[in-house]
């Protein structure tokens, strides 16, 4: 069975520009999570869907970042306008339900210059 | 709100060895559950075990074990008989409604 796939894989963009990442979670899976990553640090969680839903999205810096996830499959995550502290690593995570084991994704390193 | 502290930022370990890496949690939530999760230099996450804080027995897997201390809130992790491939970053993380990662201990075994 696949596991979580993102794309791309890695990402450099200038500043002010736009950027989209793409997960693809397990087949089954109705939870789906988006975290960032700063190097040396834990993940932190940027939103959490349940299905359509996002249920957990406090960390979420709203004013650049959007994120969706049609028919409870696929999610993107964006962010426009690009800033330098940007920059880190995109994790993407789905589970089936909040207390069971997150399978992760292989992450898109952003860097923005 | 949870935090979930991880107060050794680096360890190492002879192969072989037992090792123990630490983990705090602060939580309101009567229901929860705790993970150890492991990431090596090539990033992918994976699981390396998983407690529901209402069972009192200390899950296990394998070579790893955890200690929990509900009324403490202590998380250890141990590691016996150490191997190469265990050379990774450890993360604690907890989830009652919403789910914390502490900062990771960088573990390294020495041949």
């Amino acid at each position: 069975e696949a596991g979580v796939v993102q794309s791309p894989r890695y990402k450099i963009i200038e500043k002010k520009q736009p950027v989209a990442f793409w997960c693809n979670p397990i087949s089954g899976h109705n939870t789906l999570y988006w975290y960032r990553q700063n190097l040396g640090q834990g993940p932190e969680l940027l939103i959490r869907y349940e299905n359509e839903e996002a249920v957990d999205d406090s960390q979420l810096p709203k004013d650049r970042f959007s994120a969706e996830r049609l028919k409870g499959v696929d999610s993107t995550l964006k962010i426009q306008p690009a800033e330098l502290g940007d920059s880190a690593v995109y994790l993407c995570a789905s589970s089936f339900g909040l207390t069971n084991e997150q399978f992760f994704g292989p992450g898109t390193r952003l860097t923005v210059l | 709100a949870q935090t979930v502290t991880q107060s050794q930022p680096e360890m190492s370990v002879q192969e072989a060895e037992t090792v123990t890496l630490s983990c705090t949690y602060d939580t309101s939530e009567n229901n929860y559950y705790l993970f150890w999760y492991k990431q090596p230099p090539s990033r992918q996450m994976i699981l390396v075990i998983r407690q529901e804080a209402y069972k009192q027995q200390n899950a296990t897997e394998n070579r790893f074990s955890v200690n929990f201390q509900k009324a403490a809130k202590s998380f250890s992790l141990k590691i016996s008989d150490s191997q190469l491939g265990d050379t990774a970053m450890y993360f604690c993380a907890s989830t009652g409604n919403q789910f914390y990662f502490g900062t990771g201990t960088s573990l390294t075994v020495i041949p």
